[in-house]
């Protein structure tokens, strides 16, 4: 089984600055196939990312994946209100699909 | 737009079982390009892949939970279901219907959830 390690466990910004999430996992991630999640409180997760680096449909372009093998980043260029919220990341490439604790963005 | 929507029981007592439909619209069901998901959240914790079932059928389950866990799909309606039997006080969750689409590489990311929900375990 891939466990992903999020770090950090909470991230305290402000609005307007920008906010630089990690996953790493424990081997390599087979073809990069990892996604990024947004979840707001009360709220389903919303998928962002897939493939380290594709953002999905209606995903403004502050979002942005990068990464590859067992270290990957989510960028929010600029965090709006909406995006003080959990993040986490999921591997997709090897079963049993497993997601990371996750990181919270905070309001400073 | 596609949608899916969770139904089932909010209570289920101890060593009983689980039990979860999910209704899929908008969209179909018996499409190649997709697996079907069921996805938990503990309160105030992270999230777990439960399982994914194909059109066809078949079935791939969390091995820490595939001895109680089972899946099966409907397609003339429209869905599919989610059993989980001898439950206990740690089964209790949000439970999320998922489907999983094909990337261009043919692996499967989580592009739809349901709203989700709330599965409580008490006698």
């Amino acid at each position: 089984e891939i466990v992903l390690t999020q770090s950090p466990g909470t991230l305290s910004l402000s609005p307007g600055e920008r906010a630089t999430l990690s996953c790493r996992a424990s081997q390599s991630v087979s073809g990069n196939y990892l996604a990024w999640y947004r979840q707001k409180p009360a709220q389903a997760p919303r998928l962002l990312i897939y493939g380290a680096s594709s953002r999905a449909t209606g995903i403004p372009d502050r979002f942005s994946g990068s990464g590859s093998g067992t270290d990957f980043t989510l960028t929010i260029s600029r965090l709006e209100p909406e995006d003080f919220a959990v993040y986490y990341c999921q591997q997709y490439g090897a079963l049993p699909l497993t997601f990371g604790g996750g990181t919270k963005v905070e309001v400073k | 737009q596609l949608q899916l929507q969770e139904s089932g029981p909010g209570l289920v007592k101890p060593s009983e079982t689980l039990s979860l439909i999910c209704s899929v619209s908008g969209g179909s069901i018996s499409t190649s390009c997709c697996y079907w998901d069921w996805i938990r959240q503990p309160p105030g914790k992270g999230l777990e892949w439960i399982g994914s079932i194909y059109y066809s059928g078949n079935t791939y389950y969390n091995p820490s939970l595939t001895s109680r866990v089972t899946m099966s799909i409907d397609t003339s309606k429209s869905q599919f279901s989610l059993r989980l039997s001898s439950v206990t006080a740690a089964d209790t969750a949000l439970y999320y219907c998922v489907r999983r689409t094909e990337d261009t590489h043919h692996h499967h990311y989580m592009d739809v959830w349901g709203k989700g929900t709330k599965v409580a375990v008490s006698s």
